[in-house]
């Protein structure tokens, strides 16, 4: 079973950032953080992880909470092609990606 | 270009056919991975080879069998197939095995049991 906790969809507007939550209380220390997307009628593609500290790429920024608990996906600017499920998935020593419902996100142009 | 790639796209196909999905990566990557996704959405590891070596084989009926002729292929087999069975299946890639390794996923098979 999937051990983190998202919404089940999420709304935003175009050109505006979006934050998408999620809850892992029960990470272990050497879990990673890692998000997914998956755009409609297409395989899951990378977004981001991290360990403990907050992490920015060109696709998004990942603020992790300080006792690891939570973490927060940051889209800085939401395009209509950023419309997917995105998923937030923690990886532990057995390096699997156990995928939850993730969060539907739908951009309002 | 394609990174992971799928063959064939769609299949359709009677109970009871054995069919095969195969799968390529052109990134040098060592290990490969076939997921499947159901109709509620749910994505599920089945299998992954690193090194051609099965490391990771969850609760799959032993009418799947994966096969990874070089470390840049890995088939997926299926013997006797149900309407259950039907779902898209993907195939995915990495470098090495850890929790800092990222997957790269192919385009999909999608499969229909009539």
């Amino acid at each position: 079973d999937a051990k983190t906790t998202q919404p089940n969809s999420m709304e935003s507007n175009e050109e505006e950032p979006v934050h998408l939550p999620c809850n892992h209380s029960t990470i272990s220390g050497t879990d990673y953080i890692h998000w997914y997307r998956q755009l409609p009628s297409q395989g899951p593609e990378y977004v981001i992880h991290g360990l403990t500290s907050n992490v920015n790429n060109r696709m998004a920024s990942l603020a992790i909470a300080e006792d690891r608990k939570s973490s927060t996906l940051i889209l800085h600017r939401a395009t209509l092609r950023d419309a997917a499920v995105y998923y937030c998935i923690l990886v532990d020593s057995s390096y699997k990606l156990i995928f939850g419902s993730g969060t539907r996100l739908l951009v309002r142009p | 270009d394609t990174a992971v790639s799928q063959t064939p796209k769609y299949l359709v196909t009677q109970m009871g056919n054995d069919k095969s999905i195969k799968c390529e990566q052109n990134l040098g990557h060592d290990t490969m991975y076939w997921y499947k996704q159901d109709s509620k959405k749910f994505l599920k590891i089945m299998f992954s080879y690193n090194n051609k070596e099965l490391i990771i084989n969850e609760t799959v009926p032993n009418r799947f069998s994966p096969k990874s002729p070089d470390k840049a292929h890995l088939n997926l087999h299926i013997n006797s197939l149900e309407l259950g069975d039907s779902a898209v299946y993907f195939c995915a890639s990495s470098q090495g095995t850890s929790g800092t390794k990222t997957q790269y996923f192919g385009p999909g098979t999608r499969l229909l049991v009539l």
